[in-house]
């Protein structure tokens, strides 16, 4: 079956860069047509997608962090990577990875996510 | 990009049928077939129950559907059960470039 797991600190201080690290299961990021993107929510509120990566290694960002943001993957791991630079109290999120699929988007497997606490 | 709108909260008597809208822009919704819903228990990781606007995964009920016209998409729970008590968002593919966006989250309550 599908699983995906975030990895990551829970603490970061304001400034710092948040590496944020999804291992997963049950598929290949080889096979046409496979992405993972990540998700945040911070508490309380809605989702926010922000990057996704897929099967031929093509990345796309939020537009409004696409700045600070990274997404990386390691086939041969099944695993895929996120950074996010110059963290800021209201990056405190709950931040997801999921498994998506390329050509419609669909999210359909969700890591049960990790919350990331930025403060000094 | 824009959050695709989505009212706050709506909520139903168990047994009667609710509808939630997500209004988006001819860049995102009203453009494809790609409008997606989520469901989403406190404290849980959100759950896929209606993609391609109207297809449902293995696994969910019959109660919950999806449509579409024109920008705006819609999901109704028909005969509500104090399960469906949750949070749904909608998504929706928004073009080459920015890819996905999200709805602002609506809070279904059952009375």
């Amino acid at each position: 079956q599908v699983t995906l797991r975030e990895s990551g600190p829970a603490l970061v201080k304001p400034t710092q860069t948040l590496t944020l690290t999804c291992t997963f299961s049950g598929f290949s990021l080889s096979t046409s047509g496979m992405c993972v993107s990540w998700i945040r929510q911070p508490p309380g509120k809605a989702l926010e997608w922000l990057a996704l990566i897929d099967w031929d290694d093509d990345k796309y960002y939020s537009t409004s962090l696409k700045t600070r943001l990274t997404i990386s993957k390691d086939t041969s791991k099944n695993q895929v990577v996120l950074t996010m630079t110059n963290m800021d109290p209201v990056d405190t999120a709950t931040y997801y990875c999921a498994r998506t699929v390329g050509t419609t988007v669909v999210i359909d497997y969700w890591g049960q996510g990790t919350l990331v606490t930025v403060s000094s | 990009q824009s959050a695709l709108t989505q009212p706050a909260s709506v909520s139903g008597s168990p047994g009667q049928s609710i509808t939630i809208s997500c209004t988006g822009t001819s860049s995102d919704v009203g453009s494809y077939n790609l409008v997606s819903w989520y469901q989403q228990h406190p404290g849980k990781a959100p759950k896929l129950m209606i993609y391609e606007v109207s297809k449902r995964p293995s696994g969910v009920s019959n109660r919950f559907s999806g449509s579409k016209s024109g920008n705006t998409a819609s999901l109704t729970i028909s005969g509500l059960q104090a399960e469906d008590e949750a949070d749904y968002y909608c998504c929706s593919y928004a073009g080459s470039s920015t890819r996905v966006v999200f709805g602002g989250g609506t809070k279904l309550t059952v009375l």
